[in-house]
């Protein structure tokens, strides 16, 4: 059972550039989301999805596009790379409202 | 969405109880409490979630005051494993805002 995949788990992107992170689960589950965590803070929402497509916005969502054409997919657009989105970003997933979330491994980010 | 308020750190020794506090006095009848968890450099871990009742599983209790306006995290015996930040949230219309958490460090 591989839960949630994130990929790439490491990239270095270019003031300007643009590229996708790809999120995937074999959970069925119909919710999806995508953090941020910049070092030493909290993790911060971007957007989320309750269901196939279904998206809305979080907390910290300028910057970033999402889409959900699938159940399983969830992936996330940076148009645009800025220094300000070097982070860490996690994928994750649940069940309904009463579940718990599973996370991915994250995908670290650079922007220079 | 309803805040938790945390302490920033706790600190305990190893095969000793923890008892990790977490206030949500703005709670709404239809929030769950949720507890993770984050190792250094890893992403967050799923450890306990409850609405009303107590909830015990292989990783730790959570015991839920009456009014719901507070919660209390228990890892029954500390290991070295268990440090991390322990996050308390309330999950919100599906979603989970996550706050500072407290930093638990265990002792040999």
């Amino acid at each position: 059972n591989a839960g949630v995949t994130q990929t790439p788990k490491f990239r270095i992107l270019k003031i300007g550039q643009s590229m996708t992170l790809q999120c995937t689960q074999d959970m069925n589950h119909n919710y999806m989301y995508w953090y941020r965590q910049d070092p030493g803070m909290g993790l911060k929402l971007i957007y989320y999805s309750v269901g196939a497509g279904i998206t809305d916005k979080g907390e910290v969502p300028n910057g970033y596009n999402v889409s959900r054409s699938t159940t399983e997919d969830f992936p996330l657009r940076l148009e645009l790379a800025a220094p300000s989105q070097t982070s860490v970003y996690f994928c994750a997933s649940s069940g309904g409202t009463a579940y718990g979330y599973t996370f991915g491994s994250g995908t670290r980010l650079t922007v220079v | 969405d309803a805040k938790t308020t945390q302490p920033n750190s706790m600190e305990s020794n190893e095969e000793e109880p923890v008892h990790l506090p977490c206030n949500h006095s703005t709670i709404s009848g239809t929030d769950y409490i949720h507890w993770y968890r984050q190792l250094p450099s890893q992403g967050p871990e799923y450890v306990i979630h409850g609405l009303t009742s107590n909830v015990n599983n292989r990783m730790a209790s959570l015991a839920i005051a009456e009014d719901r306006k507070s919660s209390t995290l228990i890892l029954h015996r500390a290991t070295l494993r268990d440090a991390a930040v322990y996050y308390c949230i309330l999950r919100d219309l599906g979603k989970l805002i996550f706050g500072q958490g407290t930093e638990l460090s265990v002792k040999p």
